[in-house]
């Protein structure tokens, strides 16, 4: 079985500010990894996602993920917040084969102050 | 534009009501899923079909009954809840249920908010 843990539940941070969302994973097989978001009173979307080749994934808003096997970590980064990132982060993974169930982690709900 | 939709947005019923949940999307995929979101936690798997049949159920109580009509409709039928079944009820899809096939590419809806008194 796989599990994701998100080292913070609440990360507030000042716009413009740079930010990392912490994940760790656990597996004893291969997995892909993601990271969704959801805005206030809406479902979930997905950011980006980690399934093999380059280490380094990006997101279309400027998010930035980067795998790293040897500290099973997924940490997700933005050089510099807007407040509409206020949201809710989720890391997930699920496994190479079989059926695609998804785990989600607890969750960090950003909070930019302006 | 969400393309998954869910009806109706809030739910209040008691504890002897039976109502219905409703999911629909119109992207052609296979998989349909029901997640089960509480307060600060984060969703719960209660039941994935695929192809129009029931591929897992996540030991889900049998107050909870899932029905798949056609590819493009998924339901939850709802029976004496309880309080603690309060709780955002997310539905989501997927272009198969198989892990190789766009690997965690599910379309959430933006749920239904459930609260059983």
């Amino acid at each position: 079985a796989q599990s994701v843990t998100q080292l913070d539940s609440q990360v507030p941070v000042f716009e413009e500010a740079p930010v990392e969302l912490r994940c760790n994973y656990s597996s004893s097989v291969s997995v892909y990894l993601f990271w969704y978001v959801q805005y206030p009173n809406q479902g979930l979307q997905l950011l980006l996602k980690y399934l093999s080749g380059s280490t380094l994934v990006e997101s279309i808003n400027g998010f930035e993920a980067e795998f790293n096997k040897s500290q099973t970590s997924f940490h997700l980064r933005k050089p510099s917040v807007h407040i509409s990132d206020t949201a809710e982060y989720f890391c997930a993974v699920s496994g190479f084969w079989g059926y695609q169930k998804v785990t989600f982690g607890i969750g960090t709900k950003l909070q930019v102050i302006p | 534009d969400t393309e998954v939709t869910q009806t109706p947005k809030h739910l209040v019923m008691g504890m002897t009501n039976k109502k219905s949940l409703k999911c629909e999307q119109h992207m052609g995929h296979r998989a349909m899923y029901w997640y089960k979101q509480k307060a600060k936690k984060p969703p719960e798997l209660m039941f994935v079909y695929s192809y129009e049949k029931l591929s897992i159920n996540e030991s889900v109580p049998s107050r909870f009954s899932p029905e798949c009509p056609n590819s493009s409709l998924l339901n939850l039928h709802l029976h004496a809840l309880q309080p603690e079944d309060s709780a955002l009820y997310l539905c989501a899809s997927s272009q198969t249920l198989l892990a190789t096939a766009r690997p965690g590419e599910l379309f959430f809806g933006e749920g239904s908010r459930l609260t059983v008194l």
